[in-house]
């Protein structure tokens, strides 16, 4: 069945660094994408989302890329800051039943 | 502006004992609502979602049901908890076309 899986696990970035979180996709016919966060003890809240007819999107210091031919999503934060410490999980929207397919998430740990 | 309630926030059940979940939504009509369960240090997997009042749609065999009664509630249940069924469950709505809102979740312990 289709999948939505991560590279990292775990990645730790300095304050004030940019910070890349990379996610893989399997279903092709995909043509919705949502980046959450995840905070310890709370529901994932919605970042940034991009469709399948665009390559790049930006809001308030973040940015998600899309390449549909290697079937890879990513998520860029700008000068990260200790807040952004979570989980973040990328999602794929099955347009048939409209419900999210999430991978299994990558930790930011925002060091001072 | 759209709201999601979730309760209880935290739950700790015998095994065997009954579950009941309640999701309400605010700020919108018909929606699209899902259940989700996020067992510890995992992604989400979804469980149920509804299109309408009475359809319910289930994504994998559980020990779990759903129901929606109204319009804007969900309700997560169970018979019979196992020690498999702990984990943290999560209502969603469906928005703005395509985007899935989460409520805060519930915390659900199986001693």
């Amino acid at each position: 069945g289709e999948s939505v899986g991560l590279h990292l696990p775990t990645l730790s970035v300095q304050e004030g660094d940019n910070s890349i979180i990379n996610c893989a996709y399997s279903n092709s016919a995909s043509d919705y994408f949502i980046w959450y966060k995840q905070e310890s003890g709370k529901g994932p809240q919605f970042i940034i989302d991009i469709r399948s007819n665009m390559d790049k999107r930006q809001g308030q210091r973040v940015t998600v890329l899309l390449n549909k031919t290697v079937k890879h999503l990513s998520l860029q934060i700008a000068a990260t800051q200790p807040g952004d410490s979570a989980v973040y999980f990328c999602a794929e929207m099955d347009t048939g039943r409209r419900a999210l397919t999430f991978g299994s998430g990558t930790r930011l740990q925002v060091q001072p | 502006s759209q709201t999601i309630h979730q309760w209880p926030a935290t739950l700790v059940q015998p095994v065997g004992s009954p579950l009941s979940l309640e999701c309400t939504v605010e700020g919108t009509s018909n929606p699209n609502l899902y259940w989700y369960r996020q067992a510890a240090g995992r992604g989400l997997q979804l469980l149920f979602y509804s299109v309408g009042i009475g359809q319910i749609s289930s994504e994998v065999p559980q020990n779990l049901s759903a129901s929606r009664p109204q319009d804007r509630q969900f309700i997560l249940s169970s018979k019979k908890l196992l020690l498999s069924d702990s984990g943290f469950y999560l209502c969603a709505c469906l928005r703005d076309g395509n985007t899935i809102y989460f409520g805060e979740g519930s915390w659900l312990t199986v001693v």
